[in-house]
């Protein structure tokens, strides 16, 4: 089946840093692909998603460019808030199920 | 809207007994599901619904039963809780499964649950 992996955390940030979670897939063909974040105590929030090769998905400053040459869609910001601190997580869409990653847990520190 | 609910919060069982996690969402959507989130592991299928009468089995459904029959409710059973089953379980709702619409899955809060 596909699976999706992601770079192990936590990782640790000053405030203004710039921040990449890396991301590869391992899939038939070239699914949809999405980045969600979960914030403390809540559920997940998708925060972006791109559907085909060569799209960027962008939204709070967050972007990911869809790479089907490197099975990549790793998720970067210029510069993170201490707001940004959550659990962001890689998922892959295999027919009518999602497939997540294991979640990279980001702090901020001010 | 209160979008998806899940009650309890939290709830600590015995092995072998038995319990049903609640989920209901008031968005009309038509796809539902169940996911089990566990340290390192991130978030795993259990059950999902297409619809109501309709259920299928996701990447874990040993061990859990579910069932629909309204559109609103999709509730998760532990017929006999084991240790393993000590997770915090998400149900998620979205307006299908066609391409678009399955991906904007709206969580619930979710719900710990830790088995003695």
């Amino acid at each position: 089946g596909n699976s999706v992996t992601q770079m192990e955390g936590p990782v640790t940030l000053s405030e203004e840093a710039f921040l990449t979670i890396n991301c590869t897939y391992t899939a038939t063909g070239y699914p949809s692909l999405f980045w969600y974040v979960q914030y403390p105590g809540e559920g997940l929030q998708l925060l972006l998603k791109a559907t085909k090769a060569d799209d960027k998905g962008s939204n709070k400053g967050f972007e990911a460019t869809y790479r089907k040459e490197t099975t990549s869609f790793h998720l970067e910001k210029g510069s993170v808030q201490v707001s940004d601190s959550a659990v962001y997580f890689c998922a892959l869409k295999e027919g009518n199920k999602l497939v997540f990653g294991a979640g990279t847990i980001l702090r901020v520190k001010s | 809207n209160a979008g998806v609910t899940q009650t309890p919060k939290f709830q600590v069982l015995k092995t072998g007994q038995s319990m049903t996690l609640q989920c209901a969402q008031d968005m009309n959507h038509e796809y539902m599901s169940w996911y089990r989130q566990d340290p390192g592991m991130g978030l795993r299928l259990i059950h999902y619904s297409v619809g109501a009468g309709i259920t299928d089995q996701g990447e874990v459904p040993n061990g859990y039963n579910v069932s629909r029959s309204t559109t609103e409710d999709f509730p998760l059973r532990l017929l006999s809780a084991a240790p393993s089953q000590t997770s915090v379980y998400f149900c998620a709702s979205s307006y299908g499964r066609l391409a678009g619409e399955l991906e904007t899955q709206y969580f619930g809060p979710g719900t710990r649950l830790l088995v003695l």
